[in-house]
């Protein structure tokens, strides 16, 4: 079945590690987004990429790195410059960025808490 | 920027009946897309229904429907004969056509009681 992995489902950092969040998609998608989710305040975009190679910040993009090798990854790495980095991470993929047909497909998210 | 509100952080109703959830958003595009997704305890984001701004009827999923009233920059999702699977966190989300990212409301959080 085709879809969306992000590993691990729990993540446990102290405070000043650089830590990678891992998304994979077999779904043949173009676009992938990396979001975060804080209680009471929603989704919000840290990062998406359009295309292998290129990448584009978000609305919340720092203390955050992205890298879009290859078409199937998008891993996230939370550097120790985000300021509060403990928060739920949702993964997600989509035939193409700008197209509305295109729905986004999400992965079951990771839950990042630094101590 | 665009912004998506959603007043009701929860909501509680009895199995069977019918529950609706407000989104109201600001905007000063005249094309673009909203969306209800669907977060149950599982996590995982889950499209409910969408509607496009230029159509004036209101999309229709089985129990599941929406009221857009684009003047009023209004768009609430409808749940008929509600169902414990319908148990979840709503999320309402606009996209400027063209655009490349999904604004989202705070969510609110349904219960439905047996």
């Amino acid at each position: 079945d085709g879809g969306i992995t992000q590993s691990p489902k729990y993540l446990f950092r102290k405070e000043g590690q650089n830590v990678t969040l891992s998304c994979e998609q077999n779904l043949n998608h173009d676009a992938m987004y990396w979001y975060r989710q804080d209680p009471g305040q929603g989704l919000r975009l840290i990062y998406y990429s359009q295309i292998v190679n290129d990448f584009q910040k978000g609305d919340i993009a720092e203390g955050y790195s992205v890298s879009r090798e290859k078409k199937e990854s998008f891993p996230l790495t939370v550097t120790s410059a985000q300021k509060n980095p403990t928060a739920f991470y949702l993964c997600a993929s989509s035939i193409s960025s700008s197209n509305y047909n295109s729905p986004l497909h999400f992965g079951n998210g990771t839950r990042l808490t630094v101590t | 920027a665009q912004t998506v509100t959603q007043s009701q952080p929860e909501m509680s109703v009895q199995e069977a009946e019918t529950v609706t959830l407000s989104c109201t958003y600001d905007t000063s595009e005249n094309n673009y897309y909203l969306f209800w997704y669907k977060q149950p305890p599982s996590r995982q984001m889950i499209l409910v229904i969408r509607q496009e701004a230029y159509k004036q009827q209101n999309a229709t999923e089985n129990r599941f429907s929406v009221n857009f009233q684009k003047a009023a920059k209004s768009f609430s999702l409808k749940i008929s004969d509600s169902q414990l699977g319908d148990t979840a966190m709503y999320f309402c989300a606009f996209m400027k056509r063209g655009a490349q990212k999904l604004v989202f409301g705070q969510g609110t959080r349904l219960t439905i009681n047996p």
